[in-house]
């Protein structure tokens, strides 16, 4: 079946740092791939996604690449925030569709020091 | 525009008992996913409800069912309580039919089974 693997945490990063958290998928077909976040005590949020291979998906400094050829949809920043500080989650729907069953990774818990 | 509800915010109960958790979706949505996301994990998809038909399931024990209403709000129901079971609860709303829309999250349910 479909499966996605994350980075194991947690992060800690100093202000303005470069963030990656790596993120790699097994899927059957042509899955879409998402990133959503948590912040403590509310819902996840769609950060970013992408439909297809080469795809970049872009939202809020953070960036991440559908990589077919890797099956991999790793999570960049150039520059993080103290406000970054949440838990990511890499998903991906399995028939492409956003509003369809979601497979999530585990959980990337990032903290941001000033 | 109200966003995704989900009532109670906490709830405990013991092994054996049942348990029914609420949903409202967002207006004008008729889609809602039911997650389930144990301490330190990803959420696991449990069962998807479309215009008030179950429209796909996880891998989840037929203790766990659902409702939807003509308004599109959701029931998660959990029979026969397991220790296992204690975890947020998350429903999320979306426009359905396959589609490429987006899933709108609430803040979840945290029940504990004692």
């Amino acid at each position: 079946g479909n499966s996605v693997t994350q980075m194991e945490g947690p992060v800690t990063l100093s202000e303005e740092a470069f963030l990656t958290i790596n993120c790699t998928y097994t899927a059957t077909g042509y899955p879409s791939l998402f990133w959503y976040v948590q912040y403590p005590g509310e819902g996840l949020q769609l950060l970013l996604k992408a439909t297809k291979a080469d795809d970049k998906g872009s939202n809020k400094g953070f960036e991440a690449t559908y990589r077919k050829e890797t099956t991999s949809f790793h999570l960049e920043k150039g520059s993080v925030q103290v406000s970054d500080s949440a838990v990511y989650f890499c998903a991906l729907s399995d028939r492409g569709f956003g509003n369809e069953k979601l497979t999530f990774g585990t959980g990337t818990r990032l903290t941001i020091i000033p | 525009e109200t966003g995704v509800t989900q009532s109670p915010t906490h709830l405990i109960k013991t092994r054996g008992q049942q348990v029914t958790l609420r949903c409202s979706s967002q207006s004008g949505h008729n889609t809602v996913s039911w997650y389930q996301q144990a301490l330190g994990q990803g959420p696991q998809f449990i069962f998807q409800y479309y215009r008030e038909e179950e429209n796909g399931r996880g891998n989840f024990p037929p203790r766990f069912s659902g409702l939807q209403f003509p308004n599109y709000s959701s029931e998660l129901n959990v029979n026969a309580l397991e220790l296992d079971d204690s975890a947020l609860y998350l429903c999320a709303s979306s426009l359905g039919g396959g589609s490429d829309n987006e899933q709108f999250f609430g803040p979840g349910t945290r029940l504990t089974v004692l």
